[in-house]
């Protein structure tokens, strides 16, 4: 069974800390993504990866950055958090190929207080 | 850029039919996603278009027609079960990275009435 795992459901942070959000995926694909998902807003791209080291920025990049060391996990850095950063956190990967279908992890919701 | 609309919420009663819409307008297109995500979980894979034309998958159907920018989800003999959000999702074209990328909707509710 194909797994995204996020490594933590629930997360409470303190303004200016600096928060890591890890995603780890077993089905060796090359593109990894993180978005946030707010009401009425639906699910937005913070940043993907097509590779290993590889990065692009999504449409909300700003006052995040990622790593991508190893092709199996792909994590989110919120530098400095703030409370415009509470949010649930929604890790996916997607192998290549045309109609390949995102597989997303149970998701983060972090409260940045 | 990449923008796609859905309506926000809709209801309807159990064993009847809902058509969920998304339009689109998009700088680059390869393909047409649509996801469910019932609340509190992750969405999951519904079904995928490139082509004009119905795709048929049980009870739910996807159409899409790209001269439009138009996509639809039809939903029928619905099931309390089917409550739950739609997600309407475009891959943008190219190749390695923006092509790999997916541009999400705001999402559709939908409420299946007894």
């Amino acid at each position: 069974d194909v797994k995204v795992t996020q490594s933590s459901r629930y997360l409470v942070k303190r303004t200016g800390e600096k928060v890591f959000l890890e995603c780890v995926q077993d089905m060796d694909h090359e593109n990894m993504f993180w978005y946030r998902q707010d009401p009425g807003l639906g699910l937005r791209l913070i940043y993907f990866s097509y590779d290993v080291k590889m990065k692009e920025k999504g449409d909300i990049p700003e006052g995040y950055s990622v790593s991508r060391e190893k092709k199996e996990r792909f994590s989110l850095i919120l530098e400095s958090a703030s409370t415009n950063q509470t949010s649930m956190y929604l890790c996916a990967s997607r192998g290549l190929g045309l109609g390949t279908e995102a597989f997303f992890g149970q998701g983060t919701r972090l409260t940045v207080v | 850029g990449q923008n796609i609309d859905q309506p926000t919420e809709m209801t309807a009663t159990e064993g009847a039919i809902v058509q969920i819409n998304c339009t689109y307008q998009t700088s680059g297109f390869n393909g047409l996603f649509w996801y469910q995500q019932h609340a509190g979980e992750a969405p999951t894979f519904l079904s995928y278009n490139v082509l004009d034309g119905l795709e048929e998958k049980g009870r739910f159907s996807s159409f899409l027609s790209r001269s439009k920018g138009y996509s639809y989800l039809l939903l029928k003999e619905l099931q309390m079960k089917d409550s739950a959000s739609y997600l309407c999702a475009v891959r943008d074209s190219g190749i390695k990275a923006a092509g790999n990328k997916l541009t999400f909707g705001g999402g559709t509710r939908v409420l299946v009435k007894p």
